[in-house]
């Protein structure tokens, strides 16, 4: 998974408080994917950004929750108010582009405990 | 959600080839299959992937049917190192995200 880079690797929070997980894309990517993955289940989707837009983000929870990608530095997903609900492994992918054909290269992820 | 069905576990002896099978019988013209495997504790790592000619890379050899429903995956020398949840996917044709669904749990046997 070199390339793709996340921080924090691990990050605990109270309930209540915010969260912020940083996201550095491949060099060259331009789109940058968030998903969640809860304990024994698989990636969920919950975004999908391209610099300074977002393109989808039919994954994310109403409330609490947002991302951005910003034109220089990397993308942030923030999730405000953290519930012990929100505690699982947070994943950024990156791809040159969004078409058919190119494979999403992921980064380690960011494991979010909230306590 | 998922356009893939995969077994749930398998294991395989080590040095010999692993074939992990797939089927994507909804799959359209345009929808690619991808493979990545997920160790613990660490992100999905990309393997393969194709659309309707047979692939191979350093990894893995994909074997895509000629009518496109299904496909396998292939380590043709397993190691210790290959246990791994192994996760088919089909993008859907327009969309941006991958569905992970829960995939073949590949437990490699020394």
């Amino acid at each position: 998974n070199a390339g793709v880079m996340q921080n924090p690797r691990h990050l605990v929070r109270r309930r209540g408080q915010e969260a912020r997980l940083r996201c550095s894309p491949m060099k060259g990517h331009s789109h940058v994917y968030w998903y969640r993955q809860l304990p024994e289940e698989g990636l969920k989707f919950m975004v999908y950004l391209q610099k300074e837009n977002i393109i989808d983000e039919s994954g994310m929870p109403k409330e609490r929750f947002s991302a951005e990608f910003p034109k220089e530095g990397p993308s942030i997903l923030r999730i405000q108010q953290v519930v012990r609900g929100d505690s699982a492994a947070y994943f950024c992918a990156s791809s040159p582009y969004g078409g058919q054909g190119k494979p999403q290269h992921f980064g380690d992820g960011t494991r979010l405990s909230i306590l | 959600d998922a356009k893939t069905t995969q077994p749930t576990s398998m294991d395989c002896a080590e040095g010999r080839a692993a074939n992990l099978p797939c089927n994507h019988s909804t799959i359209s013209g345009n929808e690619y299959v991808y493979w990545y495997r997920q160790i613990h504790s660490q992100g999905p790592q990309y393997i393969i992937h194709g659309l309707k000619n047979n692939e191979t890379n350093e990894m893995a050899s994909l074997i895509i049917t000629e009518d496109r429903k299904s496909s396998t995956l292939i380590l043709p020398h397993a190691t210790l190192r290959d246990t791994a949840v192994y996760y088919c996917i089909v993008r859907v044709d327009g969309g941006n995200q991958f569905y992970f669904g829960t995939g073949t749990s590949l437990t490699v046997i020394p």
